[in-house]
C-alpha cells in the first residue's frame, strides 16, 4: 500500500529556532498534500494544503509566515516552523494521495513531535 | 466544521463486532465517507470509504443508509489492537485534492 514517510519522528529545540519538517510519499507521486497539527487529547486540525509548484493553501487561523510550507517535487513537502515557541509544541502529521483516481485515500504520516523549550 | 457526529466513547468484548455509527446528515451527493483509526501517538491509518454502496475490504465493512445521512463501520471480529479512536469523515470535494477535517472521533475500547 501507498506510503508517506516523515522525519524527523521528534525533535526538541529552543525557542526562537526554527525546525523543518520532512514528508515524503515513498512510492507514488503527490500532487497534494495536507498538514495538520495535533495537541494531546484532540483531534487532528487541519493546517495547510500543500500543491505541488504552487503556493499553499492555509486554514483560517494560520499564520502562513510562522508555517512555511514548500511542496517543490511529487514526492516530497516540508513544513518549517518559524520562530519556535513553546506553545508551537505539538504534534504535526502530514498527509498524502493521489495514485491517479478520483477519491483514492489520503495516507498519513506517522507524526512529528515537536518539542520548544 | 466537521460534517459528522459520533459517540464519544464505545466499548466492545474481543473476538465480537464492534459496531461504529455516524451520522452525517448534511452530506452532499459527490461527497465520499472516509474511515480512519488512530493509535495512540501514530498518524491516521485509513481503513475504508464508500459513497454509497456498501464496501467491505479486509479490515472492515461499511455500510451506508439509502438516504446516506448516516453509516456504520462493522469491524467483524475485534481485537486488543483494534482499540484506537476511530474516526468517520465526510471528504470535501470529489477529487484526489479533497480535504478530511477531522471530528472528534469515537474511542473504541476493545476488552478481554
Amino acid at each position: 500500500g501507498a506510503v508517506v514517510s516523515q522525519h524527523p519522528s521528534w525533535v526538541i529545540c529552543k525557542s526562537g529556532t526554527s525546525v523543518k519538517i520532512e514528508c515524503r510519499s515513498l512510492d507514488f507521486q503527490a500532487t497534494t498534500m495536507f498538514w495538520y497539527r495535533q495537541f494531546p487529547k484532540q483531534s487532528l486540525m487541519l493546517m495547510a494544503t500543500s500543491n505541488e509548484g504552487s503556493k499553499a493553501t492555509y486554514e483560517q487561523g494560520v499564520e502562513k509566515d510562522k508555517f512555511l510550507i514548500n511542496h517543490a517535487s511529487l514526492t516530497l513537502s516540508t513544513l518549517t516552523v518559524t520562530s519556535a515557541h513553546p506553545e508551537d509544541s505539538s504534534f504535526y502529521i502530514c498527509s498524502a494521495g493521489g495514485d491517479g483516481f478520483n477519491n483514492s485515500p489520503l495516507h498519513f504520516g506517522n507524526g512529528t513531535r515537536l518539542t520548544v523549550t | 466544521d466537521a460534517k459528522t457526529t459520533q459517540p464519544t466513547s464505545m466499548d466492545c468484548a474481543e473476538g465480537r463486532a464492534a459496531n461504529l455509527p455516524c451520522n452525517h446528515s448534511t452530506i452532499s451527493g459527490n461527497e465520499y465517507v472516509y474511515w480512519y483509526r488512530q493509535i495512540h501517538s501514530q498518524g491516521p491509518q485509513y481503513i475504508i470509504h464508500g459513497l454509497k454502496n456498501n464496501e467491505t475490504n479486509e479490515m472492515a465493512s461499511l455500510i451506508i443508509t439509502e438516504d446516506r445521512k448516516s453509516s456504520t463501520l462493522i469491524l467483524p471480529h475485534a481485537t486488543l489492537r483494534d482499540t484506537a479512536v476511530y474516526y468517520c469523515i465526510v471528504r470535501v470535494g470529489s477529487s484526489n485534492t479533497g480535504k478530511l477535517i477531522f471530528g472528534q472521533g469515537t474511542t473504541l475500547q476493545v476488552k478481554p
